[in-house]
């Protein structure tokens, strides 16, 4: 089955120490999204890739970096996590931008900072 | 400032009735309008969706309504089943890429 698949799913990290989350998609989506949601709250869009051209949202920190090595793989960086950074971490795809109204999800990663 | 609105974090329905789920929302340019459903341990799967231009979409239990007016959106699950059981995302798009959710509903459907 086409899929977007997101390792690990559980992450625990030190406070300021660098951690990366993988995202891959079988599904030749032309978008990669990341968001970050938190306990209780509306997932939050991070940034996304449309092929290779990178869109930050303008209220996503910069201690969070991304990577989209190709098609089928896209990275969140967390350079120095606090413990505010801690939540679930989705990955989604669309086709393309015009059908950004259906995105496809990945199971998550749960991220704890210690 | 939320944009989509979830007002109940939950709802308890027995099994067989109707589900209906609320979503309100501020922004005029939403252009299109989602439901998504999550189940623990699994990332949201999109459920079924609404254009402005429209004020209904059906897709076999499941049936969205809008409310341009009140700026309102439902969703109703009839009859629910105990595999509905989640929790439900609003979201909306206002013409470009990015979707504002809601914090979502969790319903659960007694047996």
């Amino acid at each position: 089955d086409a899929m977007v698949i997101q390792n690990p799913r559980y992450q625990v990290t030190q406070f300021g120490k660098p951690v990366t989350l993988s995202c891959s998609q079988t599904l030749n989506h032309n978008v990669m999204y990341w968001y970050q949601q938190k306990s209780s709250q509306a997932p939050k869009l991070l940034f996304h890739y449309y092929d290779k051209d990178f869109n930050n949202e303008a209220d996503t920190p910069d201690n969070f970096q991304s990577r989209r090595p190709n098609t089928s793989f896209c990275f969140l960086d967390i350079r120095s996590p606090g413990l505010g950074d801690a939540a679930m971490y989705l990955c989604a795809t669309s086709r393309d931008l015009g059908s950004s109204y259906e995105q496809y999800f990945g199971p998550g990663t749960r991220l704890t900072v210690t | 400032d939320q944009q989509v609105k979830q007002n109940s974090p939950s709802l308890s329905v027995q099994e067989g009735r109707i589900s209906i789920l609320n979503c309100d929302y501020t922004n005029s340019m939403f252009d299109y309008f989602l439901w998504y459903k999550k189940y623990p341990a699994e990332g949201p799967t999109f459920l079924i969706s609404i254009s402005s231009i429209k004020d209904k979409n059906e897709d076999g239990r499941f049936t969205v309504f809008l409310n341009k007016s009140a700026k309102h959106l439902s969703l109703h699950i009839v009859p629910s089943q105990p595999g509905d059981s989640a929790v439900y995302f609003c979201a909306a798009r206002a013409g470009s890429y990015q979707l504002t959710f809601g914090k979502g509903t969790k319903l659960s459907v007694i047996p």
